[in-house]
């Protein structure tokens, strides 16, 4: 079946550190590969995608590459702030499975 | 605005005591799901709706039950709630396809029941 595994958390950084959370799927067929964000009492939202390898989906300073030889999909950022402490999810979708997998989620705080 | 709309955002209920929790989309969307959120364990499927008329179920669907009459509403049933339903739920959207569309998630209705 298919699955994330990410990081655990939680992680507390300071302010202009640099961000790294780890994500390997496993997946039958070929997934295209997300990354969601969840800000403090508030529903998920789409951070990034890759929708095949080696493509690099960014945002807001966010990167992530699909890496399909090691199954990964890490999630980096060079310089964090405060307003990036979230929840922040590894997801995949297979075509013709009508659901999204998503990882346990990581917790990260930054501190001022 | 582009957005889904659960309600309530919080319950507190007693075992065994019917609930609904509605979920509305207003983006024409033909793909609806219900996610509960647990510590650990990321979110899980429930249920999910392909269109109108169509569900079917995901990864937990025990206890629930949903109905899709309309396109723009997918209300979540609990008949008989249990303390191990309780939880955080997302309700989320997106268009048909492509089947890797953005999912869209409502703000999350926190459910305790005792």
């Amino acid at each position: 079946g298919n699955s994330v595994t990410q990081m655990e958390g939680p992680v507390t950084l300071s302010e202009e550190a640099f961000l790294t959370i780890n994500c390997t799927y496993t997946a039958t067929g070929y997934p295209s590969l997300f990354w969601y964000v969840q800000y403090p009492g508030e529903g998920l939202q789409l951070l990034l995608k890759a929708t095949k390898a080696d493509d690099k989906g960014s945002n807001k300073g966010f990167e992530a590459t699909y890496r399909k030889e090691t199954t990964s999909f890490h999630l980096e950022k060079g310089s964090v702030q405060v307003s990036d402490s979230a929840v922040y999810f590894c997801a995949l979708s297979v075509r013709n499975d009508y659901k999204l997998s998503f990882g346990a989620g990581t917790t990260v705080t930054v501190r001022a | 605005e582009a957005q889904v709309t659960q309600n309530p955002r919080y319950l507190i209920t007693v075992t065994g005591k019917k609930l609904t929790v509605t979920c509305s989309q207003n983006m024409n969307h033909e793909y609806m799901s219900w996610y509960r959120q647990d510590p650990g364990l990321g979110l899980r499927q429930i249920y999910y709706s392909m269109n109108v008329e169509v569900t079917d179920k995901g990864d937990v669907p025990e206890g629930y039950k949903v109905s899709r009459k309309e396109k723009r509403n997918f209300p979540l049933i609990l008949e008989s709630p249990s303390p191990n339903q309780t939880s955080l739920y997302f309700c989320a959207s997106r268009a048909g396809q492509p089947y890797n569309s953005p999912l869209h998630f409502g703000n999350g209705t926190r459910l305790t029941v005792t």
